[in-house]
């Protein structure tokens, strides 16, 4: 059972570049988040969605977009990146959103230059 | 107002010594009260969570939840080396128009030596 898994596990990203982190688990999850992490300052959430089609923003939504085309597949797409996104990224799933546990990717480390 | 404030530490302790972690929340709205650990460069993963007010044990852990005052705590005894990790409070609601959304505190570091 893979669980979450997330690609790619690093990536070096110049200035105005654009990418996209691939988040898929297995576990036929409704509820998946995007989460930056950055040193001390714990998880902000990016994105999420209760269900395929269906997405909203979290608390630091700007510079990023999301999509939602199958249950399993969740990515990210960073797009102009700046010095400001550089951070860990993890992707998470969850059964039914509060109140079940929510099971993290390993996590993508993005640095931009 | 933040959701949830977290002293992030560092906090370093003795083998053995009981660990006290704490957070507070604003939003009176939250009933789950959930727990995280996250070892280094690692995705944080459920230590054990709580629903409304009260305490919860599991081993050597206790969760406690005082809605009242809207804090929440997490014991550890007999803390092992073992316990080292960043300890993350994550309460949340699934009701109104915070329906899903998860909120982290910004974590205790908390390391135990022999």
């Amino acid at each position: 059972n893979a669980g979450v898994t997330q690609t790619p596990k690093f990536r070096i990203l110049k200035i105005g570049q654009s990418m996209t982190l691939q988040c898929t688990q297995d576990m036929n999850h409704n509820y998946m988040y995007w989460y930056r992490q950055d040193p001390g300052m714990g998880l902000k959430l990016i994105y999420y969605s209760v269900g395929a089609g269906i997405t909203d923003k979290g608390e630091v939504p700007n510079g990023y977009n999301v999509s939602r085309s199958t249950t399993e597949d969740f990515p990210l797409r960073l797009e102009l990146a700046a010095p400001s996104q550089t951070s860990v990224y993890f992707c998470a799933s969850s059964y039914s959103g509060v109140g079940t546990e929510a099971f993290f990717g390993q996590g993508t480390r993005l640095t931009v230059v | 107002q933040k959701e949830v404030e977290q002293d992030p530490g560092p906090l370093s302790v003795p083998e053995g010594a009981i660990v006290s972690l704490n957070c507070t929340y604003s939003n009176s709205a939250f009933q789950y009260f959930m727990w995280y650990r996250q070892y280094s460069r690692k995705g944080p993963e459920l230590l054990m969570y709580t629903y409304s007010s009260g305490n919860k044990e599991d081993g050597r852990f206790t969760a406690q939840v005082d809605k009242s005052s809207k804090y929440i705590s997490l014991f550890i005894r007999d803390s092992q080396p073992s316990d080292s990790a960043t300890y993350l409070c994550a309460p949340g609601t699934d009701r109104g128009s915070t329906l899903g959304r998860l909120y982290f505190g910004r974590g205790t570091q908390l390391t135990v030596w022999p």
